[in-house]
């Protein structure tokens, strides 16, 4: 019931392609769904979060798109760049006192 | 990272020992996380604590310990039951008592010898 299950483990892009990066849910108590982005060796970085009263949220070149009866959420990463390469983790939570929970995340290659 | 620190960068353990790997933050925030990460299997809560004095378990709290005597601090030991132990931790705050958005410091790379 908890568990946030995410795919592909890994993703390999040419310089200005689009990946995509795909979060499913089976908790419905879930009302929070953030995407981190992390470098090698450092902490994972806050990217981009939607709450399921909408349907997509973009910033920058990164969108959310947010499927509530499918309880499914993606990622994806317009234009994308080398600099975007990095791990990917898509979380999910049911605010108040409850934990985050995490998948299991996802390695993107961009390359020149 | 921002006002989130781990020390140290990089701990070698010898089997048998405990450590103690520190996190501070200067962010004023109520709440505070352990984390591990080990390679394809995302992050993995250890302790939790909303508030100074008190701390929670998370789902692989064995051979762990906690204490949050300031609002500030909250360091993890890794004792000697912990029998692999060999990890990046990770450390993270949030504003409220809720766990909305969590800010991560930059880990603590513990390594068994």
């Amino acid at each position: 019931q908890q568990q946030v299950k995410q795919s592909p483990q890994s993703l390999i892009v040419q310089k200005g392609g689009i990946p995509i990066i795909n979060c499913a849910y089976e908790n419905t108590a879930f009302d929070y769904f953030p995407w981190y982005q992390q470098f090698p060796g450092k902490g994972p970085a806050l990217l981009i979060a939607i709450r399921p009263d909408v349907s997509e949220k973009k910033e920058g070149r990164f969108t959310i798109s947010f499927n509530k009866s499918a309880k499914q959420f993606s990622l994806h990463i317009m234009d994308s760049q080398p600099g975007d390469s990095a791990t990917y983790f898509c979380a999910a939570s049911s605010g108040g006192y409850q934990k985050v929970t995490f998948g299991t995340g996802t390695k993107l290659q961009v390359i020149p | 990272d921002g006002g989130i620190t781990q020390s140290p960068k990089y701990l070698f353990r010898k089997e048998g020992q405990n450590v103690t790997l520190s996190c501070e933050q200067n962010l004023n925030h109520d709440a505070m996380y352990w984390y591990r990460q080990d390679p394809g299997q995302g992050l993995r809560l250890i302790y939790y604590s909303q508030i100074v004095n008190d701390f929670q378990k998370g789902d692989i709290a064995e051979g762990y310990s906690v204490s949050r005597e300031k609002k500030e601090s909250f360091p993890l030991t890794v004792t000697s039951a912990q029998k692999n132990p060999t990890a990046f931790y990770l450390c993270a705050t949030s504003p409220g008592q809720t766990t909305d958005t969590q800010y991560f410091g930059p880990g603590t790379r513990l390594t068994v010898l």
